[in-house]
């Protein structure tokens, strides 16, 4: 079946602009999970759904990012008044339920740009 | 922040060679992953540890979860150029269901 999937997959914005990022997880799959990769970093958690609920939102970095997941399924991070620093891969990943015993399948990310 | 000290950063590999990588926290881990990242990809799970001492392997790949539950390490024999990529270790700190990385190991063909 198919994979995580994450559109657009490049994002090129100017800073002080409004995106949206989307994430198409795989189908049944009750947890969903975003990230962000900076250059030569490893992913960084940003923020956990179980279902539709934000479970934990920990991650994100402040109030300028916000997340939903109005269905359980498709999800979207929305990032407002960017800025150059949000430059970045924002991953997603899902998983047939949240906890640590189940596998999280990443999509392919979506490389922002901010100049 | 990330908790997770991965070493080396980088590695130069010829084909055939052995290599290995490892990963250490100061906190305990309930749970070791190691991931594979290609280019334009996001990251597959290798391998998964879910109890201390564990040693588990995946084809060429071995992993181990270190007794002290603050260490990891990941071993790929007999290496092919398919090999190349980005490697991260994994896991979720004790008590703590988010996931967290090291900051990967890059594995690149010896010219």
């Amino acid at each position: 079946g198919a994979g995580v999937s994450q559109t657009p997959s490049n994002k090129v914005t100017e800073k002080g602009k409004y995106v949206e990022l989307r994430c198409d997880p795989i189908s049944g799959h009750t947890a969903l999970y975003w990230y962000r990769q900076s250059l030569g970093q490893g992913p960084e958690f940003l923020i956990y759904f179980q279902g539709t609920g934000a479970a934990d939102d920990s991650g994100l970095p402040n109030d300028r990012f916000f997340a939903v997941r109005p269905e359980g399924s498709v999800s979207t991070l929305k990032i407002q008044r960017t800025e150059r620093g949000d430059s970045a891969v924002y991953l997603c990943a899902s998983s047939l339920a949240g906890g640590p015993d189940n596998e999280q399948f990443f999509g392919p990310g979506t490389r922002l740009t901010v100049l | 922040g990330q908790q997770l000290n991965q070493s080396p950063q980088s590695m130069f590999i010829q084909e055939g060679e052995d290599v290995s990588m490892n990963c250490t926290s100061s906190s305990i881990f309930n749970t070791w992953l190691w991931y594979k990242q290609d280019p334009g990809e996001g990251p597959v799970l290798l391998i998964a540890l879910y109890k201390a001492g564990e040693l588990t392997s995946n084809g060429r790949l071995t992993a181990q979860f270190g007794i002290t539950r603050k260490d990891s390490f990941l071993n790929i024999s007999a290496s092919i150029p398919s090999d190349v990529g980005i490697y991260f270790c994994a896991g979720h700190p004790l008590r703590d269901y988010k996931l967290s990385f090291g900051a990967g190991t890059t594995v690149t063909v010896r010219a």
